[in-house]
């Protein structure tokens, strides 16, 4: 079975520094673009940052751009997003997600079929 | 951050039809293809259509969908009280090199 699963979510301070972990299992990891998209408490999705099979291409949302990085580790078949400066604003569920579906259609960046339960980040004083 | 803009509710009776517009720019839905997802409450979404008009396995027939220029439009007929969630289009946009979801859809089956 194709699952994702996130961990390394809690609270911490602003100005603090978390990092997010997204294990996967049933499927060939290092094969498939990765991404992160969080969603605030009562708001909309909000797409964060993409990377690439091979790890060496990486997409960011301006909101993020600058604070946060995105890797992976195919060896571990592991997703990370290493977030610093953190800020209020950045309080959300982050999902990682990614395309899987099979059909010559599915592209990549537009296709999300693959989900992960979430996990909370608070930022909060 | 520029958003693809979605009428924050939509509602209807058991059985009856609604549609869902998504709006955009040349940049985003103009060049490349809409996905479209439902999100139940506490959980995380869950793709109804990719490439503007595609249902993955397993969706229902009742849910469709068409893309037109910078805008696209998700119809879902038959309408069930399970069906009440938030429905959000995705695109990626060129010029921000980034995905973008719409703001999202409220659907209320009365």
């Amino acid at each position: 079975e194709v699952q994702l699963v996130e961990s390394g979510g809690g609270l911490v301070q602003p100005g603090g520094s978390l990092r997010l972990s997204c294990s996967a299992t049933g499927f060939t990891f290092s094969s498939f673009a990765m991404h992160w998209v969080r969603q605030a408490p009562g708001k909309r999705l909000e797409y964060v940052s993409g990377i690439k099979s091979s790890g060496g291409v990486t997409y960011y949302a301006d909101s993020v751009k600058g604070r946060f990085t995105i890797s992976r580790d195919n060896s571990k078949n592991t997703l990370y997003l290493q977030m610093s400066s953190l800020r209020a604003e950045d309080t959300a569920v982050y999902y990682c997600t990614f395309s899987y579906c099979s059909s010559a259609s599915c592209n990549w960046k537009t296709v999300f079929d693959i989900w992960g339960q979430g996990t909370m980040v608070t930022v909060s004083a | 951050q520029s958003v693809l803009t979605q009428p924050p509710s939509v509602s209807a009776a058991p059985g009856q039809k609604v549609t869902i517009s998504c709006s955009g720019s040349s940049s985003n839905i103009g060049s490349n293809s809409v996905s479209w997802y439902q999100q139940l409450p506490g959980t995380a979404p869950k793709l109804l259509i990719y490439d503007n008009d595609k249902r993955p396995s397993g969706i229902p027939g009742r849910f469709s969908a068409s893309q037109s220029g910078t805008s696209a439009t998700l119809g879902i007929t038959g309408l069930q009280t399970g069906d009440e969630a938030d429905y959000y289009c995705g695109t990626w946009d060129n010029s921000l090199s980034a995905a973008l979801f719409g703001g999202g859809t409220k659907l209320t089956v009365l």
